[in-house]
Order: C-alpha cells, then sequence, then structure tokens
C-alpha cells in the first residue's frame, strides 16, 4: 500500500530557529513529491520536486529531494510567526492522478 | 485569475438531511479533485475526474456519498443522508494535463457540521 509519512508531527521553535520538516515515501510508479502549507484554510503549494539532489527555494524556505533514499526534506530558515502552519507533503504516482498525502507536520513558531 | 470556488462556505444540518456542495475548478484545468480533512484522518481522497469522467471513486466512504460533473466549470458532492460522522472540511482541489499536473490547487473548503 502506497503510504507517505511526516516528521516530526508537531514542532515548537521560536522565532529565528532553523528548522527541518521529513517526508518519507513508499510508493509505486513515484512521479513526484510536493509540499503544501496549510494555515486555517486551503493548502497553498509550496513546492514540486521531480529530481535527486536539485534544491527547489523560495525565500527562506528550501526543499530536497532523495529518490534513493526515499525522502524529501523541507528548510525554513530564520522562521517567523507567520511560518506557523501545517506543512503536507504529498506524492504522486502517476501524472495527473490523485496525491497522496502525509498527516503533516505541525509547526508553531513563538515570538 | 480567480482560483477555485467552492461554496457554501459552512454548511450546518441535521442528521438525515441531504447536503449538496458545490466547486467551479480554475478554468482551463481538466482535473478536479475532492477531498475530506479530519483531525482523525488528515485530508483523503474522496474522487477525482478527468475531462468531466470520474477515474477513482474508490475514496467514498459509501453510497450515501455521490459526485457529478456535468460540465468542465461545475462539480457536486452529495451526502445523503448526512450523518454526524460526515462532519468534516471538504476541499475540492484542480489541476491541468498540460504543464504541472501534479500541481493541484486547492479551493478555500465547506466546513460541514451535522448535528
Amino acid at each position: 500500500e502506497d503510504k507517505v509519512v511526516q516528521s516530526p508531527l508537531s514542532l515548537v521553535v521560536h522565532e529565528g530557529d532553523t528548522v527541518t520538516l521529513n517526508c518519507s515515501y513508499e510508493v509505486t510508479n513515484f512521479r513526484s513529491l510536493l509540499w503544501y502549507k496549510q494555515e486555517k484554510k486551503a493548502p497553498t503549494f509550496l513546492f514540486m520536486l521531480t529530481s535527486s539532489g536539485i534544491e527547489k527555494k523560495s525565500g527562506r524556505l528550501s526543499s530536497i529531494l532523495d529518490k534513493k533514499e526515499l525522502f524529501s526534506i523541507l528548510n525554513i530558515t530564520a522562521t517567523q510567526t507567520g511560518d506557523s502552519a501545517v506543512y503536507l507533503c504529498a506524492v504522486a504516482p502517476q501524472r495527473g492522478g490523485k496525491l497522496i498525502f502525509g498527516q503533516g507536520t505541525e509547526l508553531s513558531v513563538k515570538p | 485569475d480567480a482560483g477555485v470556488i467552492q461554496s457554501p462556505r459552512h454548511e450546518v444540518t441535521e442528521m438525515g438531511q441531504e447536503v449538496t456542495l458545490r466547486c467551479k475548478p480554475i478554468s482551463g484545468h481538466d482535473y478536479l479533485f475532492w477531498y475530506r480533512q479530519t483531525m482523525m484522518r488528515g485530508l483523503e481522497l474522496l474522487i477525482y475526474f478527468n475531462n468531466n469522467v470520474p477515474i477513482d471513486d474508490s475514496g467514498m466512504p459509501e453510497d450515501r456519498f455521490s459526485a457529478k460533473m456535468p460540465n468542465a466549470s461545475f462539480s457536486t458532492l452529495k451526502i445523503q443522508p448526512s450523518e454526524p460522522r460526515d462532519s468534516a472540511v471538504y476541499f475540492c482541489a484542480s489541476s491541468r494535463t498540460s504543464g504541472s499536473p501534479d500541481t493541484q490547487y486547492f479551493g478555500p473548503g465547506t466546513r460541514l457540521t451535522v448535528l
């Protein structure tokens, strides 16, 4: 059975800290891995990764994929209170079809 | 561009009533997905369509749930009869085959409460 596992499930840090969120997966026919941020509303798209070792970066957020070890990490540097959210990892096992979501990591950034 | 539009944003109903949730995908998107999110089970895919045709409905909980997509710009998810355990946030998402088909864009969700 395809599955995506995220760790930790929750994390509390202080502003300015750097955090690393983990996502491991076991799926057939891997196509891509996606990261979403969910505040108290709909998930919003952050990154899509398809190739190993190539870092995607957007401001203070970055992510990388390891297709050999079947995991991805999402790094957030110099965290701010606005980074507080649930971060969801999802894997696409086939083109344009369903995404398989992990359970999410709830990040809380304290001032 | 307008994003995915869902209505209503909140719905409170009594057990046994029929509930209809509505979704308008992003124009030009040919995939449409219905998800349900709860604290216990996280984000679950219920059903998805490609070019208005249902492709995979294996996530639909039971016969009380049904979904239709009569045209490229409209879809409904119906629950009849509703039960308290159906209380959740229901999201609609869409994506397109050209470009980045794996990237799904989510609507604001409908928060359903069944009393």
